[in-house]
């Protein structure tokens, strides 16, 4: 078995500042993804990662940049903190395409 | 359009009732997950069922690629039971995703 850990747990910033947000998974997982989930929506993907050092837009990515140095962990970073985007964002990783992709605890992002 | 519809959007059962959960997608598919998600809480994954049937303890899904469809069956539902199911499908072209359904809020009553 394997574990997904998402650093903060609780994000809160200002208008327009830049956030980082962090996963690390010990699955050895080859591919890694950011989802963000609104409330009372489903999950729409930002980005995903197939190896290290791989980005791939999702259909959300306008707004984010994201960070793959290391297979184990994945980066994404909000660059101008906007208050529409509050939100809970999911990590994931799977093996590879069509795998069942397992999820990490969130971090919910609260803008003031 | 959108490429999952689930249904229904919520369902409220006596406990030791039935649930049958749908999912149908408008395209081909190369995987297809099912989630459990209490309010605040982690996807859960549920079931890993890209086709066929697949059951684990009082639940059962089904998974049908030629008709673009999958269900999730519970039996004698519990209190516990009770939260958000969600269907996920990777289609077979395009990125490497899951294209979620809205979900279906399940609340189960004493």
């Amino acid at each position: 078995g394997g574990i997904i850990t998402q650093t903060p747990k609780f994000l809160i910033g200002q208008e327009g500042q830049k956030l980082t947000l962090k996963c690390q998974q010990n699955f050895n997982h080859d591919t890694m993804y950011w989802y963000r989930q609104d409330s009372g929506k489903g999950l729409r993907l930002i980005y995903y990662s197939i190896t290290e050092n791989d980005l791939q837009k999702g259909d959300l990515s306008e707004g984010y940049d994201a960070s793959r140095e290391k297979k184990s962990s994945f980066s994404l970073t909000v660059t101008s903190a906007q208050k529409n985007e509050m939100a809970v964002f999911l990590c994931a990783s799977s093996t590879d395409r069509g795998r069942e992709q397992y999820f990490g605890p969130g971090t919910r992002l609260t803008v003031l | 359009g959108q490429q999952v519809q689930q249904s229904p959007t919520s369902l409220v059962l006596q406990e030791g009732e039935n649930a049958e959960l749908q999912c149908n997608f408008s395209t081909s598919l190369n995987s297809m997950q099912w989630f459990y998600q209490r309010p605040g809480g982690s996807l859960i994954s549920v079931f890993y069922n890209p086709s066929g049937t697949k059951q684990s303890g009082r639940l059962t899904s089904t998974t049908v690629i030629k008709e673009r469809r999958s269900s999730l069956h519970i039996s004698s539902s519990q209190i516990t039971d009770s939260g958000t199911y969600l269907c996920a499908m990777e289609p077979s072209s395009g990125s490497w995703q899951l294209i979620f359904g809205s979900g279906t809020q399940l609340t189960v009553m004493p």
